[in-house]
This record gives C-alpha cells, structure tokens and sequence, in this order.
C-alpha cells in the first residue's frame, strides 16, 4: 500500500480480555517499529524488528505484550489479559533500510480502550 | 538511556509570525533526529530527517538544525500558517528513536 496501515483503528476491551492489533509496513521497508502514546505524551519504544528477526524488545512494559512478524512483512502486538494502563494509542512505524539509516514513516495508530 | 525534552509544551502566536521549537537530549551518540507532525486523533507525519553527520536540513517554511555537541535541535517555521496548528514532536536516538512530550502550537488567524 501507499503508507502504514493498522487495524483496528479502534478496540475497546474488556479487562483480562486478549487483544491483537495488525500493522501492515510500507512494502519492502525493512524494518518496523512499536511505540506506544498515552494522551498527552510522546509516544515511548515498545520493540523493533529488521525483518522477521525482533532485534529490540526492551520497551515493552510486561510479559503480557508479545510481538512478532513471522514473514518480514505484516506485525502483530498482542496484548494478554489486558489492565486499564494499557489503554493508549498503538502506533506502528516502518524505514526502508535499517532502523539507524532512515525516516520513520508512521500509521494512523490503534487506539485501545480498556474498561 | 536518551531523554528528550521539547520547550516551550504550547505555543500561541498570530498567523506570519516566525518562530522556534526547541528540542533537547541527554545522548549525543544518535543516528537520527526527527521532526514530526501529530494532528489531534492522527499518526505522526514525518517533516524533516538530519541525520548525524548533518547540521541541518530544509523543506519550505520548514528549517531544522541539529548540534549534537549540545545536544539541542531547532525547528524554525517561517512565516505561521492557522493550517500549521499542530503538536510537533521531536525524536532522537538510533535503533530505538526517543520522543520529546511535543510543542502544542497553535496560529491564530
């Protein structure tokens, strides 16, 4: 496609409840970002993938958030048994070359609602 | 870990005036210095790259400078547009780009 997708755009949970939340990169950028922007904020480092390979995953704030991007494309951060702070706005960003060389380009974001 | 801090949080001024956004961080071993846009409920979109061996770079009404012996960065738009109203957030670092809270700008016609 032309930019970074992600979907949903909206997700309210409830708590404990599991959740998913899709990126699809600019095709062919190599590497691929989360960050995660509470209201107000700037968004914070979740985890970072060049390729399939997860090269950083040090934002992520508990072992409830899981990443992956099994074929170097499509990304999926799952979030287990989900509490009212992990409600934000999910952004997925992604840079043609390797995560230090080039621009970022960001989606829309997945604003996630927990009750 | 990088720190990065934007100054002023909001800014107000009257449509065609001149100013600066300012942007600050701990770690001058960076890669990387971003400026963005964020409108109220959208992603960010990128405005402008200097990446380290840069000392600024230029697009439009939009200049950008970075000083990473002083870990300061500045974002200079020339003559405000009501349509230039936004959050502009700065981002520094390497693999694992840092955000600044942004600068809530807002230009009154």
């Amino acid at each position: 496609g032309a930019g970074v997708s992600q979907s949903p755009r909206y997700k309210v949970a409830k708590r404990g409840q599991d959740v998913a939340l899709r990126c699809d990169p600019i095709s062919g950028h190599v590497s691929l970002f989360w960050y995660q922007q509470a209201l107000g904020q700037g968004p914070e480092f979740l985890t970072y993938f060049q390729n399939e390979a997860q090269l950083d995953k040090s934002g992520l704030p508990s072992d409830r958030f899981f990443a992956e991007r099994p074929e170097g494309s499509v990304s999926t951060l799952k979030i287990q048994r989900t509490q009212q702070e992990d409600s934000a706005v999910y952004l997925c960003a992604s840079s043609p070359g390797q995560a230090n060389t080039g621009e970022l380009f960001f989606g829309e974001g997945s604003r996630l609602t927990v009750l | 870990k990088q720190e990065v801090t934007q100054i002023p949080a909001a800014l107000s001024v009257p449509e065609g005036e001149n100013l600066v956004l300012n942007c600050s961080f701990t770690d001058s071993a960076i890669y990387n210095l971003q400026w963005f846009r964020q409108d109220p409920g959208k992603g960010l979109t990128s405005l402008l790259l200097i990446q380290s061996s840069q000392r600024e770079q230029t697009s439009g009404r939009l200049n950008a400078s970075l000083d990473k012996s002083s870990g300061r960065s500045t974002l200079y738009i020339a003559a405000s547009q009501p349509g230039d109203s936004a959050t502009y957030l700065c981002a520094a670092g390497d693999n694992d780009m840092r955000f600044g809270a942004g600068t809530r700008l807002t230009v009154k016609p």
